[in-house]
């Protein structure tokens, strides 16, 4: 039973670049929460994906966007990339009705702006 | 003033040393979970608590509701223990909205 998956791992990018980030939800699990972490800090909620919908959202701008596939997987989008959104992307996914559970996190899409 | 403060930021320790990492958050919440980051990134739930106490193997997780804080405990440390752990909250059962703190660095010297 494959966990959470994250592509790619590794990702560098120039200032005003778009990069898109992917993420596989836990077998059986239907909703796909993602979140920032800078170097030193704590995760930072960006955004949480159900029923193909965008049902929570954090202090994040615009050019944080999002989509999830009908399979469950989810993408994470960012635009015109700034030097600080340099970070540790994760994913993590739940079903949806069953907060109080264990939560799963993938590995993490490292970005790099440059 | 962060929602959920841990402390210490670091810690070391020789190894079998007991040790505690604390959090404590302003906000009401339905549940704590303890996680386990090591270098890499990837992050491991280690405990859920909504109440109470929860133990697994040399790992003891408390938490207070009316004080608003929770502790983790490690018995026996081992340098393998060595990683950073994060304590983050979900601030509802309608939001599963979860605030992290800034995590405690542990290294664990043989």
């Amino acid at each position: 039973d494959a966990g959470v998956t994250q592509s790619p791992t590794h990702l560098i990018k120039t200032r005003g670049q778009q990069v898109t980030l992917r993420c596989s939800p836990k077998s059986g699990h239907d909703t796909v929460s993602w979140y920032q972490q800078a170097l030193g800090q704590g995760p930072q909620f960006i955004f949480q994906y159900y029923e193909e919908e965008e049902r929570q959202r954090g202090n994040f701008p615009d050019r944080f966007s999002g989509h999830q596939f009908p399979n469950y997987s989810s993408e994470l989008n960012v635009n015109a990339l700034l030097l600080g959104d340099s970070a540790l992307y994760l994913c993590a996914s739940s079903f949806r009705f069953r907060t109080n559970e264990k939560l799963f996190f993938g590995s993490g899409t490292q970005l790099s702006v440059l | 003033k962060n929602e959920v403060e841990q402390s210490p930021q670091n810690l070391t320790a020789q190894e079998g040393e007991f040790i505690t990492i604390n959090c404590s958050y302003s906000v009401g919440i339905s549940a704590l979970h303890w996680l386990q980051q090591h270098p890499g990134g990837g992050i491991v739930s280690l405990f859920m608590l909504s109440s109470g106490k929860k133990k697994h193997g040399r790992l003891i997780a408390t938490i207070n509701i009316q004080e608003k804080h929770s502790s983790l405990h490690i018995t026996a440390s081992h340098p393998r223990d060595s990683a950073v752990y994060i304590c983050a909250v979900l601030v509802s059962y309608n939001t599963d909205k979860l605030i992290f703190g800034t995590g405690t660095r542990l290294q664990v010297f043989p």
